[in-house]
């Protein structure tokens, strides 16, 4: 049974600190999303790759927040420094090239005081 | 700009029917997707429409018109397990065929 795994599960940090967040997408999917979800943004999209190139940050704060796949296997969600309006759950998703479904993961819920 | 609209919650009875709806107004348009999260779990991928009409899916239907940006969920016989919210979300042409644009999801109760 194929599934995006994401760690930590659960991650609490003072303000300040460094995050990082890690996705295994799927084996054979080529792209790979990462979102944020918040009671009052609604699930926003960060940033998303393909073939591990990145295709579009333009939903990422560029100052504090950073995507990286370093390769097909791991894709990474760094925050430094961090702040409270940071705290959210963080998804990645992954789908393949004729794909229409996107399969997230579980999650990183962050929270930062 | 890019805008989805939903209901913010709706109630509904066990065993009976509800449709969800969803207007949206994209750069772009490559396709129509609903999503079902249940309360502390990812989402998972419920339906997907790029031509008008009616996809049916065993007890959920979704139904597409381009022309008016408009969807519907629409849930049949339903069960509590239901009880979750309904995400739609658009992939705008612009940005590629997986970009999605979501909704802020409607959180849908079935009482018994």
């Amino acid at each position: 049974d194929a599934r995006v795994t994401q760690t930590p599960r659960h991650k609490v940090t003072e303000m300040g600190q460094e995050v990082t967040m890690r996705c295994q997408p799927i084996l054979g999917h080529n792209t790979v999303f990462w979102y944020r979800q918040t009671m009052m943004q609604g699930l926003e999209l960060l940033a998303y790759f393909r073939n591990r190139a990145p295709l579009d940050d333009s939903g990422m704060p560029k100052d504090r927040f950073s995507a990286e796949m370093p390769d097909a296997t791991l894709a990474t969600l760094k925050i430094q420094p961090s702040e409270p309006r940071d705290s959210a759950v963080y998804f990645c998703a992954s789908t393949g090239t004729r794909d229409y479904e996107q399969y997230f993961g579980p999650g990183t819920r962050l929270t930062v005081t | 700009g890019q805008n989805i609209d939903q209901p913010t919650e709706m109630t509904a009875t066990e065993g009976a029917i509800v449709q969800i709806n969803c207007t949206y107004q994209t750069s772009g348009f490559n396709g129509l997707f609903w999503y079902q999260q249940h309360a502390g779990e990812a989402p998972t991928f419920l339906s997907y429409n790029v031509l008008d009409g009616l996809e049916e899916k065993g007890r959920f239907s979704s139904f597409l018109s381009r022309s008016k940006g408009y969807s519907y969920l629409l849930l049949k016989e339903l069960q509590m397990k239901d009880s979750a919210s309904y995400l739609c979300a658009v992939s705008p042409f612009s940005g590629g065929y997986n970009k999605l644009i979501f909704g802020a999801g409607t959180r849908l109760a079935v009482h018994p």
